[in-house]
């Protein structure tokens, strides 16, 4: 099972700044295939990013995704007051799927 | 759109088995190709995948969960189902069924609102 590992646990930001979020596997992800998801609370997560890099059907172009083998990243180039939530990482290149422990960005 | 709806008991008695039910509306479930899944989250915790179903109806499962777990589809009323036996109360939490498609690059695309779920007496 690949084990993800994300980081930092909080990142307390302000509106208009870059939030740089980070998901480390246990092992290297086949193709890429990591997706990254928002959660805020009481709401099912969104799907912002597929196959590491590629935005979801109407997500802002301030999300990007970047990554390989191990190491993936979820920007936030500008971070927008609704943007304050819960990101988690997945990846679907092995089975079982997994998911990371979650990154809350804060105000 | 499609949509998706999950139901079933909201309390769920130790050593009894839970059983969900996910409605699939605005398309059918064997269209495809798709991975149809259930994931449950506890109270301030993470997302943990239980398991899956494929168009073709193949089945896989969290090892961890494995023994316990069916996950099935009605192709007739257009449900997934799960089936969680022998539960206590580490399985209380949200449930959430989920859908991966291809053109997502099987990333979860549409999600339930998800169904809270306590375990206990």
């Amino acid at each position: 099972e690949i084990v993800l590992t994300q980081s930092p646990g909080t990142l307390s930001l302000s509106p208009g700044e870059r939030a740089t979020l980070s998901c480390r596997a246990s092992q290297s992800v086949s193709n890429s295939q990591v997706a990254w998801y928002q959660q805020k609370p009481g709401q099912a997560p969104r799907l912002l990013i597929h196959d590491a890099s590629s935005r979801a059907t109407g997500i802002p172009d301030r999300f990007s995704g970047s990554g390989y083998g191990t190491d993936f990243t979820l920007t936030v180039s500008r971070l927008e007051p609704e943007d304050f939530a819960v990101y988690h990482c997945q990846q679907y290149g092995s089975s079982p799927w997994t998911f990371g422990q979650g990154t809350k960005v804060a105000i | 759109q499609v949509q998706l709806q999950e139901s079933g008991p909201g309390l769920v008695k130790p050593s009894q088995t839970l059983s969900l039910t996910c409605t699939v509306s605005g398309g059918s479930i064997m269209s495809g190709p798709y991975y149809w899944s259930w994931i449950r989250q506890p109270a301030g915790k993470g997302l943990e995948y239980i398991g899956r179903l494929y168009t073709s109806g193949s089945t896989n499962y969290n090892p961890s969960l494995k023994s316990r777990v069916i996950i099935s589809v009605d192709t007739s009323k257009n449900q997934l189902s799960l089936k969680l036996s022998s539960v206590s109360a580490a399985d209380t939490a949200v449930y959430y069924c989920a859908r991966a498609s291809d053109s997502s690059g099987y990333g979860f695309d549409i999600w339930g609102q998800g169904t809270t779920v306590t375990v206990s007496s």
